[in-house]
């Protein structure tokens, strides 16, 4: 059974810095890329972040261009989300998704989420 | 970027309808398009991939259809557990995904 499961929200200042992590299993990791996906408090879905299957290729929304980085260690099944320069517009519920391919696009497996919280 | 608008932004529908809901792209994205289902609490789960494409486990209910910018996903028969926000979401542009706005399917 595929498995994601998000950690690291909390509540941080404007500023701050923050590493959110996803714990991935079931499936064989580093065939997949690997999403993040926000969604703020009742709005829409929100794409942040793409990394290849071997990480040497990484994209990300205009928002957080230049202040967030998307890592994996495939040796861990593990992905990773470090946040900089937070600003209040980045309050959400942080979504680890995995790819339906390679790199087709689709999210095709979700984990719970994980709350951040940009906040005085 | 590619901008995706829904319409409607709600509908309201009674068991056993036939809900259409459509998504336009902002510029041609071929079939590049999934349709997502949300409800209250939980991760969105995909339901249409490649346009038309039905993903293992979704019911045959569900169907998507389209090409270029215009897409539609259609529940033939709603049902009671299909009460949710459906958002549509391009993959044409993998420097940049969206998503759509969302339609939130409510009890008529």
């Amino acid at each position: 059974e595929v498995q994601l499961v998000e950690s690291g929200g909390v509540v941080v200042q404007p500023g701050g810095s923050l590493r959110l992590s996803c714990a991935a299993s079931g499936f064989t990791f580093d065939d997949y890329a690997m999403h993040w996906v926000r969604q703020a408090p009742g709005k829409g879905l929100e794409w942040v972040s793409l990394i290849s299957w071997d990480g040497g290729s990484t994209y990300y929304a205009d928002s957080v261009k230049g202040r967030f980085t998307i890592s994996r260690d495939n040796s861990k099944n593990s992905l990773y989300l470090q946040m900089n320069s937070l600003r209040a517009e980045d309050t959400a519920l942080y979504y680890c998704a995995k790819d339906i391919g390679s790199s087709w696009n689709y999210f095709d497996y979700w984990g719970q989420g994980t709350l951040v919280t940009v906040s005085s | 970027d590619i901008q995706m608008t829904q319409s409607p932004s709600s509908v309201s529908a009674s068991v056993g309808d036939r809900v259409t809901i459509t998504c336009r792209a902002s510029q041609g994205i071929s079939s590049w398009l999934a349709w997502y289902q949300q409800k209250p609490g939980k991760a969105p789960k995909l339901l249409i991939y490649a346009a038309s494409s039905l993903q293992s486990g979704v019911p045959s209910r569900f169907s998507g259809s389209g090409s270029g910018t215009d897409f539609t996903l259609t529940i033939s028969s709603l049902q009671p557990e299909d009460f949710a926000t459906y958002y549509c979401q391009q993959a044409n542009s993998f420097r940049a995904l969206t998503f759509g706005g969302g339609t939130k399917v409510e009890i008529k």
